[in-house]
């Protein structure tokens, strides 16, 4: 079956742009994740929605990040005014959120690149 | 102290041998941990999870000691394929999730 898939695989773009990143999730999960890893890091947690709602969004850096998961299912990360530290790979994961922490599916993330 | 903390290694073991990575956390509250794995430029994939009685999945053995507040990996008979990095992950609840920055292992043949 069809894994997570995030849109584009790559992106670059100037500093000060507005990006957006897509994640469409594996179909039934209600939990998804978004992630930001850089080069020898792991993954930090950035925001967790439950269904549509936003449930966590505690990892958003500042308020130049948002997200969003208007029908439960797949989900939009936005970057405004887009700085070289935000130069990252971002991940999205899925997982059923049933109960308690399931498995977590990641996609294949989108590499940010700000020049 | 950081809430979860790995040895960053690399850790080089020849093929056959055991390895083992220790992962520590500092929240006493955590509930949930596991063992992803991750190739290189590629996401991650769970592993194993950690259960509180230990468990063993093949040449993989998960131990988690809550006194202590660390989790640990071994791998038994190691192979060339299992070079990667090993991700610990603590999970508070469902919506507190951390990452530890992963162990990288270098299996020599």
């Amino acid at each position: 079956g069809a894994g997570v898939s995030q849109t584009p695989s790559n992106k670059v773009t100037e500093k000060g742009k507005y990006v957006e990143l897509r994640c469409d999730p594996i179909s039934g999960h209600t939990a998804l994740y978004w992630y930001r890893q850089s080069l020898g890091q792991g993954p930090e947690f950035l925001i967790y929605f439950q269904g549509t709602g936003a449930a966590d969004d505690s990892g958003l850096p500042n308020d130049r990040f948002f997200a969003v998961r208007p029908e439960g299912s797949v989900s939009t990360l936005k970057i405004q005014r887009t700085e070289r530290g935000d130069s990252a790979v971002y991940l999205c994961a899925s997982s059923l959120g049933t109960s308690g922490i399931g498995e977590q599916f990641f996609g294949p993330g989108t590499r940010l690149t700000v020049l | 102290r950081k809430e979860v903390e790995q040895d960053p290694g690399p850790f080089n073991v020849p093929e056959g041998a055991t390895v083992a990575f220790n992962c520590t956390y500092s929240n006493s509250a955590s509930q949930s941990f596991f063992w992803y794995r991750q190739d290189c430029r590629k996401e991650p994939k769970l592993l194993m999870s950690v259960y509180s009685s230990g468990n063993e999945d093949g040449r993989f053995t998960a131990q988690l000691n809550r006194a202590s507040q660390y989790i640990s990996l071994l791998i038994r008979d190691s192979k060339l394929s299992d070079s990667a990095t090993y991700l610990c992950v603590v999970a508070q609840r469902d919506d507190k999730i951390i990452f530890g920055k992963g162990t990288r292992l270098h299996i020599l043949p």
